[in-house]
Formats: structure tokens, C-alpha cells, sequence
């Protein structure tokens, strides 16, 4: 099975701290992403990976930085936390799969984090 | 641009019934993939469905079935045989060839099953 670990479920931040989110998956995937939940929003998009020290802007990234130096590991960085980014934080992982039925590049989800940001 | 609308943002079913959770999507690449996921209250994200836009045939999983309707832009998940374990979030996805490797999701519904 595919596993998505997610560093913290809950963390407790003060405004203007760095934070630092760590998600590592087993499976080999080449992709990797960061998504926040909001009530009524939705997922939207961090930023993605689709390989080791590659990274691309999601829909919302200000505010945010990652890190990928080992193909298992995506980390999440708050360079300085605000109270509009509490929110719940989901790392996911998948396959380098094309659209339109080739395989299904389907999202393996982490636990998720929820950062309260104080 | 490409978009995902959910416009239910809460849904009631009696239990042991059938119930549909909309979706529309909107992208101008013939080459895109439909998703649902389910979310239950503990949190986790569990995939249930795909849906390929060359797939001639309605993507069926167990008891979950995608409605597809390519000329109305729809992705309609059906859950027959409602269960109680069934009350969660479900949020319907896309992700396209021309998007790259973006899945973008829409807002969600809830669903409730009553006993």
C-alpha cells in the first residue's frame, strides 16, 4: 500500500514564525503536491513536483515556498507564518500519469496537518 | 481556465437509497481524467472513481458509478445502496494533459445518511 506520512497532525504557530511542513512517501511517485482546506473551498493547489529539486506554482502560492531534495520527501515552508494560513495542510503523491485514460494518476493523501497559526 | 463546480454543498439520503452528487467541470483539453474522493470526518482523502475522457463507457466501482457526460461537461458520482459510512465530504476532481500535473478540486458536498 501506499503510504503518505505527514510530520505533524496538529501544530500550534505564532504569527511570524518559519514552519516547516515534511511529507515523505513510499511508493516511488514522482509527483508530489501540497494542498490547503478551507471550509467551502475546497482544495486548492500549493505547489506541485513532478521530480527531485523540480517544483512548479499552484493556484495560491504566496507565502509559501517547498523543497524537494530527495524524490521521497516534499516539504512545505511558511518562511513566516500569518493568521490566514491556518488552515489544514494535505500532501499528496502519484504516478507520472497522463490524462485521458492511459492510467489514472490518481492522488495518494497524507493524513493532513492542521496549522493553527495564533 | 479550468474549473470544478459543486453545487451542492449538502446533500441528505435516507439510508439503503440512491443518491447523485453533482459535478461540472470545464477545460477546452480533449484530455482530461475525473476523479471523486471521499473525505470522512477522521480526515483522510480516499480516491473512488476515475473517469477518462476517451472511456466509452461509465467508469463503475462497487457500489459508486460515475454519470458521464462529455457534451454537458458532468461527472455526476452515484452512490447506490446508501450506508451509513457513507456520510463524508466528496469532492469531485480533474486533472488534464494541458493543465499538466495539476488536480484541481472543487468545494465539495456533504453528504448525510440518515437511518
Amino acid at each position: 500500500d501506499v503510504k503518505v506520512t505527514q510530520s505533524s497532525r496538529y501544530l500550534v504557530k505564532r504569527t511570524g514564525e518559519k514552519v516547516f511542513l515534511e511529507c515523505v512517501q513510499d511508493m516511488d511517485h514522482e509527483n508530489m503536491f501540497w494542498y490547503r482546506q478551507d471550509p467551502g473551498l475546497g482544495l486548492r493547489l500549493i505547489y506541485f513536483s513532478y521530480d527531485v529539486k523540480m517544483k512548479e506554482k499552484g493556484d495560491i502560492p504566496e507565502g509559501y515556498s517547498v523543497s524537494r531534495e530527495k524524490k521521497e520527501r516534499f516539504s512545505l515552508i511558511l518562511e513566516s507564518a500569518s493568521t490566514n494560513q491556518t488552515s489544514m495542510y494535505l500532501c499528496a503523491s502519484s504516478i507520472l500519469g497522463l490524462a485521458g485514460g492511459l492510467d489514472t494518476g490518481e492522488l495518494f493523501f497524507g493524513e493532513g496537518s492542521r496549522l493553527t497559526v495564533l | 481556465a479550468q474549473k470544478i463546480t459543486q453545487t451542492q454543498p449538502g446533500m441528505f439520503v435516507q439510508e439503503k437509497e440512491a443518491v447523485t452528487l453533482d459535478c461540472t467541470y470545464d477545460t477546452s483539453d480533449p484530455s482530461y481524467g475525473l476523479f471523486w474522493y471521499k473525505q470522512p470526518s477522521s480526515g483522510e482523502m480516499i480516491f473512488l472513481i476515475y473517469q477518462g475522457s476517451y472511456d466509452q463507457q461509465n467508469a463503475t466501482e462497487g457500489r459508486y458509478s460515475l454519470n458521464f457526460q462529455k457534451a454537458r461537461k458532468s461527472a455526476n458520482l452515484v452512490i447506490s445502496a446508501s450506508q451509513l459510512g457513507d456520510s463524508a465530504m466528496y469532492f469531485c476532481a480533474m486533472r488534464s494533459l494541458a493543465g499538466g500535473f495539476k488536480t484541481i478540486f472543487g468545494a465539495g458536498t456533504r453528504l448525510f445518511v440518515k437511518a
